[in-house]
């Protein structure tokens, strides 16, 4: 079965060190990979996505993540954290073999302290 | 271009009626998908149109159904409301499998 997990529900981390969110999937076809970022009462907002080719993609405001197929890992990270980054953010699994269904980690809240 | 919008924003209503919920994909997007976002379920998929039709199905009992309309805007339905529909949906379109661009949700309260 599909399955996305984020081991870390709550991270805390200080206003310009470094951010690492983890996800694992478990996904029988080639997986596409994203990661949103969602803000209090808000929708989810595309931070990046993994297709094929290179392993290191970038993203907006500063993210990148890099897909490991060998460890089904495809972990976020931002080199130095701004307090506008506290948010909830979701790693989320989608594919060609399930129409428009993603299939969302449980979200990793991250509080910056200054 | 416009991104994705959902009306209401926010909605109250009580057991046992039954509420419907509209979504604006960005244009030239013909997949809308919905999700059910709670705290305690998380992001749970709830169903998925192309075209007018419904080509995917996520785990929900039939008193939730969806529509879309030949402009690619969808329609939600929950009948028959109970406390635990209280969630945020969230509306999604994209282009086909693709990528997914989110709207900013409406929060249904039920009491």
């Amino acid at each position: 079965a599909q399955s996305v997990t984020q081991p870390d529900i709550h991270i805390t981390v200080s206003e310009g060190a470094s951010l690492e969110l983890r996800c694992n999937y478990s996904y029988g076809a080639t997986p596409y990979l994203f990661w949103y970022v969602q803000s209090p009462g808000q929708g989810l907002q595309l931070l990046l996505k993994y297709f094929s080719g290179d392993t290191l993609v970038q993203g907006i405001k500063g993210f990148e993540a890099e897909f490991k197929r060998s460890q089904s890992s495809f972990n976020l990270r931002k080199p130095s954290v701004h307090w506008s980054d506290a948010a909830e953010y979701f790693c989320a699994v989608g594919g060609t073999d399930s129409w428009g269904k993603f299939q969302f980690g449980a979200g990793t809240q991250v509080v910056v302290t200054p | 271009k416009a991104g994705v919008t959902q009306t209401p924003r926010y909605l109250i209503k009580t057991r046992g009626q039954q509420v419907t919920l509209s979504c604006s994909p960005i244009s030239g997007h013909r997949s809308v998908s919905w999700y059910q976002q709670t705290p305690g379920q998380g992001l749970q998929f709830l169903f998925e149109y192309f075209s007018e039709t419904q080509r995917n199905k996520g785990n929900f009992p039939g008193r939730f159904s969806g529509r879309q309309f030949s402009n690619s805007r969808s329609e939600m339905n929950v009948s028959t409301l109970e406390l635990g529909d209280s969630a945020l949906y969230l509306c999604a379109s994209s282009t086909d499998t693709d990528t997914q661009y989110f709207g900013p949700g409406t929060r249904l309260t039920v009491l």
